[in-house]
């Protein structure tokens, strides 16, 4: 059991720009989800995916804001013409699919600054 | 609308004592709730769990206790070590659902 990775851990980018965040969930995982964390605040919801179907967006997932999992493995987050308030923490999590209360574990995290 | 509140943003507690962190929420659909701890520039670690039909659970030096009728959750950390020094956010969700909503953290500081 690795872990969920998250790549890359840091990225900086100037606003305008496109940035694309990879997450690797635990391998019997098949459910994955995204989380955005602003200093101060908790992680907050963005979307989630069952295999490679999603599920469930937050309204905090604007339409610049796109998730994919192909092949029900990896996913990837992109942000397109990035603003400034999205520099934030972005997590990924995977869970086993039970129905009914499962556990999350966490990625490590990307960093993302917007100049 | 938090419906997850951690009122406590910060915590010192000397080590080898007990640290007392809680936790309050607002809707009452949420039945399963959960407590991470978080070093900086790392991801949320899992801690512990309780589910709504229990009011107790213990882990080693972590218990959760729930009091459902207060809507309110404890964690107690006992004995207190300098690395439990982080945040630590509680959790919870409405078991079926999916997603987490979380509190905005106390930050537990141990010292020597």
């Amino acid at each position: 059991d690795t872990g969920v990775s998250q790549d890359p851990r840091h990225k900086i980018t100037k606003r305008g720009q496109n940035v694309t965040f990879r997450c690797d969930p635990i391998s019997e995982h098949n459910r994955l989800y995204w989380y955005r964390q602003t200093l101060g605040q908790g992680p907050e919801f963005l979307t989630y995916f069952q295999n490679e179907a999603q599920l469930e967006k937050s309204r905090l997932l604007s339409d610049r804001f796109s998730a994919e999992r192909p092949k029900g493995s990896f996913s990837t987050l992109e942000i397109q013409r990035t603003e400034q308030g999205d520099s934030a923490m972005y997590l990924c999590a995977s869970s086993r699919n039970r129905a009914y209360q499962e556990t999350q574990y966490f990625g490590p995290g990307t960093r993302l600054l917007v100049l | 609308d938090q419906q997850v509140k951690q009122n406590s943003p910060s915590l010192s507690v000397q080590e080898g004592r007990i640290s007392i962190l809680n936790c309050d929420y607002t809707n009452s659909m949420f039945d399963y709730f959960l407590w991470y701890k978080k070093y900086p520039a790392e991801g949320p670690t899992f801690l512990i769990s309780i589910s709504s039909i229990k009011d107790k659970n213990e882990d080693g030096r972590f218990t959760v206790f729930l009091n459902k009728s207060a809507k309110h959750l404890s964690l107690h950390i006992v004995p207190s070590q300098p690395g439990d020094s982080a945040v630590y956010f509680c959790a919870a969700n409405t078991g079926t659902a999916s997603k987490l909503t979380f509190g905005t953290g106390t930050r537990l500081q141990v010292t020597l």
